[in-house]
């Protein structure tokens, strides 16, 4: 099967511009996940999406961060505007999981966006 | 508050010994833990699921114990390759929210 395609794969911006990022998961996988991994750090949940509905967006920083999940399938996230400490790897995962919860099933992770802010 | 632990020193071992990467938590109840891999440049990949009421799991040349009161969880490589070096990610799961991730422990081993 396919992987999870993210795009683009790498981005230099200037502090205070916009910038988005776009997911396409697996098919047929209704879970989404953005996740934030800064160098040296694990892997930092952003938002996820059940089909099209939010979830959990709690750690979304969302005076400059939005996301948004369209047909319950592909998916984009957007900063607006870019702070320096927003330079990292956006990494969007999917998983097959709907009511037994992620305990019985991995993620699949796409490469990864890695956007840095100068 | 909750909080994982994995060494934030890379682990350095010989070609053919078993490396041993440890991962505590504390603050969780965890039903299930969680391994994956990942690479310069790339997204994590998932290795292993190891259950509360599970104390071993094995997969080829990987094993996860799961020690609910140690609140530990170590993952061994046996037979150590050049290619097993990667960073390697634990994530307790709890309920039926989303993965929070350790910060990683860089395995290097030398042919």
């Amino acid at each position: 099967e396919a992987g999870v395609a993210q795009s683009p794969r790498y981005k230099i911006i200037e502090k205070r511009q916009s910038v988005a990022f776009w997911c396409n998961p697996i098919s047929g996988h209704a879970t989404l996940y953005w996740y934030q991994q800064i160098l040296g750090q694990g892997p930092k949940l952003l938002i996820q999406f059940q089909n099209n509905g939010v979830v959990d967006d709690s750690q979304l920083p969302k005076d400059r961060f939005s996301a948004e999940r369209l047909k319950g399938v592909d998916s984009t996230l957007k900063i607006q505007p870019a702070k320096l400490e927003d330079s990292a790897v956006y990494l969007c995962a999917s998983s097959s999981y709907r009511d037994r919860g992620p305990g019985n099933y991995g993620y699949t992770f796409g490469s990864g966006t890695r956007l840095t802010v100068v | 508050s909750q909080k994982i632990e994995q060494n934030s020193e890379a682990l350095n071992i010989q070609e053919g010994k078993t490396a041993t990467l440890t991962c505590n938590y504390t603050n969780y109840s965890p039903a299930y833990l969680q391994w994956y891999r990942q690479d310069p440049g790339r997204g994590p990949v998932f290795l292993l699921l190891i259950r509360e009421n599970e104390k071993e799991k094995r997969k080829e040349r990987l094993k996860v114990t799961f020690d609910t009161t140690l609140k530990q969880s170590l993952f061994h490589i046996t037979a150590s390759q050049p290619a097993d070096s990667a960073t390697y990610l634990c994530a307790p799961v709890t309920g039926r929210r989303a993965l929070t991730f350790g910060s990683g422990t860089r395995l290097q081993v030398q042919p």
